[in-house]
């Protein structure tokens, strides 16, 4: 069982560049997150998905597209990177309430540095 | 919106003593969930305890404990027989009850040394 999966870990990217980031969770999670974490600011929720072709914006969704075609995946694209967008990403899921255990599973996280 | 904030930047403390990490929100609803995570320097994000608002018991998992003032809206995490290995930054969490879409809002972090 290996709960969420990032894909890569770590990335350099040139200024302008695009990338795609990769969530893989095998828990049947109807929940998805991204957050980003920067130093001094703590986690803050990029974008999220509630179910399988559904996605909405969290507190910072600008420079960032997703997309949720799979229940199991959830993307998180970059399409034209700047150096505000290094940091660290992590995506999480979680079941829907009432299923029991509501805790949240993270991801090891991205390292994103866009130089 | 809600916020959770963590007015500790950064706390030491001595190994093998206690010590207390505060956290303070706001929300307008009775329904909720709050959260403690850690992370240590892997990066990885381990939940250290997790408190449901309609339960007046303070939750327990071990060394830790929290004290939860709900009408206060302030919920502290105390770490007793500190370890070297409970050196990381800390999140206090905040998510709403059901009908949500159940995102996690976080604290800044407080980073907790131990010193030996």
């Amino acid at each position: 069982n290996a709960g969420v999966t990032q894909t890569p870990k770590f990335r350099v990217l040139k200024t302008g560049q695009s990338m795609t980031l990769l969530c893989a969770q095998d828990m049947n999670h109807e929940y998805m997150y991204w957050y980003r974490q920067d130093p001094g600011m703590g986690l803050r929720l990029i974008h999220y998905s509630v179910g399988e072709g559904t996605t909405a914006k969290g507190e910072v969704p600008d420079g960032y597209n997703v997309s949720r075609l799979k229940k199991q995946n959830f993307l998180l694209g970059l399409e034209s990177a700047a150096p505000s967008q290094t940091s660290v990403y992590f995506c999480a899921s979680t079941l829907l309430p009432g299923q029991g255990n509501y805790g949240y599973t993270f991801g090891s996280g991205t390292r994103l540095t866009v130089v | 919106a809600q916020t959770v904030t963590q007015s500790q930047p950064e706390m030491s403390v001595q190994e093998a003593e206690t010590v207390t990490l505060s956290c303070t929100y706001d929300t307008s609803e009775s329904d909720y969930y709050l959260f403690w995570y850690k992370q240590p320097p892997s990066r990885q994000m381990i939940l250290v305890i997790r408190q449901e608002a309609y339960k007046q018991q303070n939750a327990t998992e071990n060394r830790f404990s929290v004290n939860f003032q709900k009408a206060a809206k302030s919920f502290s995490l105390k770490i007793s027989d500190s370890q070297l290995g409970d050196a990381a930054m800390y999140f206090c969490a905040y998510r709403r009850g059901q009908g949500g879409s159940e995102k996690l809002v976080f604290g800044k972090g407080t980073k907790l040394t131990v010193n030996p």
